[in-house]
């Protein structure tokens, strides 16, 4: 069965504190790995799609990873703004085209 | 419009009763998802379309839950029956093709069933 487990469950840290979030997953081919944030209230929010191992992508702040088994979701510097929910998801081959599969997401905080 | 919107933004009912919500997807976007999410959890696929036709339904969780898109751009989620355990947030999203393309999000329709 596919499965995408995100840690930490939570994660506070002082504005400037860098660290990486993770998400690890289990699927009989993976098509895509995808990265959102959601602030409360609203749905989420593209930030990255990884397709295969080794790939990196960067925006602003944040830079995603991915591995055979696992991808990072690197925060260098945070500012308050960062704050949210962080969001993983997974396309499957061997599943429907497209049918995201999520883990339950990582809540981040950031304290000036 | 710039956006994928969705209609209502809250939704208040009672047990037993119908309901619809609605999804207007980015323009030109061929495919359409819908997504439901508990507090706390990530969003659980329910359905997509690709055109007009729903391409894979196996997320609905029962038959009180049917969905439509006659014209291959809105959709709406129809319940019927409402039970509590249907309260969550009902999100839409659309992408310009089905598969890897990135899907984007609607702000959800909150569903309260008393």
């Amino acid at each position: 069965e596919d499965q995408v487990t995100q840690s930490p469950e939570a994660l506070r840290l002082q504005e400037g504190e860098s660290s990486s979030l993770n998400c690890s997953y289990t699927v009989s081919g993976l098509r895509g790995l995808f990265w959102y944030r959601q602030d409360p209230g609203k749905g989420p929010e593209f930030l990255f799609t990884l397709y295969s191992a080794g790939e990196e992508k960067e925006k602003e702040r944040l830079k995603a990873t991915l591995t055979k088994k696992e991808s990072f979701l690197h925060i260098t510097a945070p500012k308050p703004e960062d704050s949210a929910t962080y969001l993983c998801a997974v396309v499957d081959y061997g599943g429907s085209q497209g049918n995201l599969i999520f883990g339950k997401g990582t809540k981040l905080s950031v304290k000036p | 419009g710039a956006g994928v919107s969705q209609t209502p933004s809250n939704k208040v009912t009672e047990k037993g009763k119908y309901v619809e919500l609605r999804c207007d997807p980015i323009s030109g976007h061929t495919a359409l998802y819908w997504y439901r999410q508990s507090l706390g959890q990530g969003p659980e696929f329910l359905i997509y379309f690709q055109g007009t036709g729903a391409a894979d339904d196996s997320g609905l969780p029962n038959d009180r839950f049917f969905a439509v898109r006659p014209e291959g751009s809105v959709s709406t989620l129809k319940i019927q029956r409402t039970e509590r355990g249907d309260s969550a947030v009902y999100l839409c999203a659309s992408s310009r093709i089905a598969g890897v393309d990135e899907q984007f999000f609607g702000p959800g329709t909150r569903l309260t069933v008393l």
